[in-house]
Parts: C-alpha cells; sequence; structure tokens
C-alpha cells in the first residue's frame, strides 16, 4: 500500500528561526515522485518540488531545502530563516502507477503540517 | 498563461439537492484529476481523466459521484442527493502529460457546504 506520513500537525516559530517538516513514505514500487505543495490561506496548492526515486541529491532554492534519503523512506522540507509568508499548510505527496485497467499516476498526500510564522 | 479554474467557488445545497462542479484545465493539459479535500486533510483522489477517457474511479465514494470529460477539456464532478458527509473542497488539477513526473496544477477549488 502507498502512504504518506506527516506526524507534525501544526508547528509555531517566530521569524527568522529555521524549521523541518518531516515526511515519511511507503511504497513497494522502485519507481516513484515525491512532491512538495503548499496550501496559503487562500486554498490554492502550490507546487513547489519534485524528486524521483532514483535521486538522492538534496537540493536547495533559496531558503528552501529538501533532504531525500530511500534508507528511511523520508523526504524532509526546510526553511531557513523564515518569514510569516511562509505561512500555510504544507503537503508532502507521492505519486505511483496504479492499474485499474489502465495507468494512473494520482498523487497520495500526507495530512498537512501547519506552519505558524510569527512576526 | 491562465491557469486552472474551477466554479462555482462556493456551494451551498440542502441535503438531498444535486450539484455540478465544473473545472476547466490549463489549455492543451491531457489529464485531468479530482481530488476531495475534507477540514484539515490532505486532498484525497477521486477520478483520473486522460482526455476524454475516465481511467480511474476508484476513489469516488459512492455511485452518487459522477464525473464526464466529454470533449477532453471542461469536467464536470456531479453529486446527486447530496449528504452532509459530501461537505469538502472539491479540487480539481492538470497536467500536461501522463507521466509520474509531472507536477499536477490545481485550481482554487469549490468548496461545497451541505446543510
Amino acid at each position: 500500500a502507498q502512504k504518506v506520513t506527516q506526524a507534525q500537525t501544526e508547528i509555531s516559530v517566530v521569524e527568522k528561526e529555521d524549521v523541518t517538516l518531516d515526511c515519511v513514505y511507503e511504497t513497494r514500487d522502485t519507481t516513484y515522485y515525491l512532491f512538495w505543495y503548499k496550501q496559503p490561506p487562500s486554498g490554492e496548492l502550490v507546487f513547489l518540488i519534485r524528486r524521483n526515486s532514483f535521486d538522492e541529491q538534496n537540493e536547495i532554492s533559496g531558503r528552501y531545502s529538501w533532504n531525500f534519503q530511500k534508507s528511511t523512506s523520508s523526504f524532509n522540507f526546510t526553511i531557513t530563516a523564515s518569514q510569516v509568508v511562509d505561512s500555510a499548510v504544507y503537503f508532502c505527496a507521492l505519486s505511483v502507477w496504479e492499474n485499474y485497467g489502465g495507468a494512473t499516476n494520482k498523487l497520495i498526500f500526507g495530512t498537512g503540517t501547519l506552519l505558524a510564522v510569527q512576526p | 498563461g491562465a491557469g486552472v479554474s474551477q466554479s462555482p467557488r462556493y456551494k451551498v445545497a440542502k441535503r438531498g439537492q444535486d450539484v455540478a462542479l465544473r473545472c476547466d484545465p490549463i489549455s492543451g493539459h491531457v489529464s485531468l484529476f479530482w481530488y476531495q479535500q475534507a477540514l484539515g486533510q490532505g486532498p484525497e483522489f477521486l477520478t483520473y481523466f486522460q482526455n476524454e477517457a475516465q481511467l480511474d474511479k476508484s476513489g469516488l465514494p459512492s455511485d452518487r459521484f459522477f464525473a464526464e470529460r466529454p470533449e477532453g477539456s471542461v469536467s464536470t464532478l456531479k453529486i446527486q442527493r447530496t449528504q452532509q458527509e459530501d461537505s469538502a473542497v472539491y479540487l480539481c488539477a492538470s497536467t500536461h502529460g501522463e507521466a509520474l513526473s509531472y507536477e499536477q496544477y490545481f485550481g482554487p477549488g469549490t468548496r461545497l457546504t451541505v446543510t
């Protein structure tokens, strides 16, 4: 079975603190993709990053960085020097092929982590 | 360019009413997905179209839910005889291919409240 677990329901930090959002996934597939999406109060999911199962290099984009470790089935997301505008719900998601008469690449989401950055 | 749009943004229905939710994907996007997001939860897959073909409807919670995409562009999610447990945000997403790697572009959602 495919599953994504985000154990942190809510995190509250003060501006300029670093914060790490945890994501653990389960799949028996060898080929899969992992994603992070941001959902601000407006509600629209915004794509942040995609990672495939064969690329374990960490990635940095500005204040954002991602740590993918297959050995622990984790894909954690760190925000450095957090800002109030980072306040949102963050979702980790897994994409795998499943066959129901035709292949589908649906996203399987975790329950999300609500990040509140206080000024 | 224009993103994924959904209408209406908000819908209040009395229990037992039928509702229709519309999704306009990004022009040229082959794949279209519907997800249901309950309050405080992550989105959950409902159904998937590749062009006009509905390839996966395994996530539809009951036979009261029906989706179509007759011309391979606009899609409609219909819920018959709505019940309170149908209250949720319904999200539509599209992607220009069918590969695992393509990120899905999401619309703003339709918030359905069943009273």
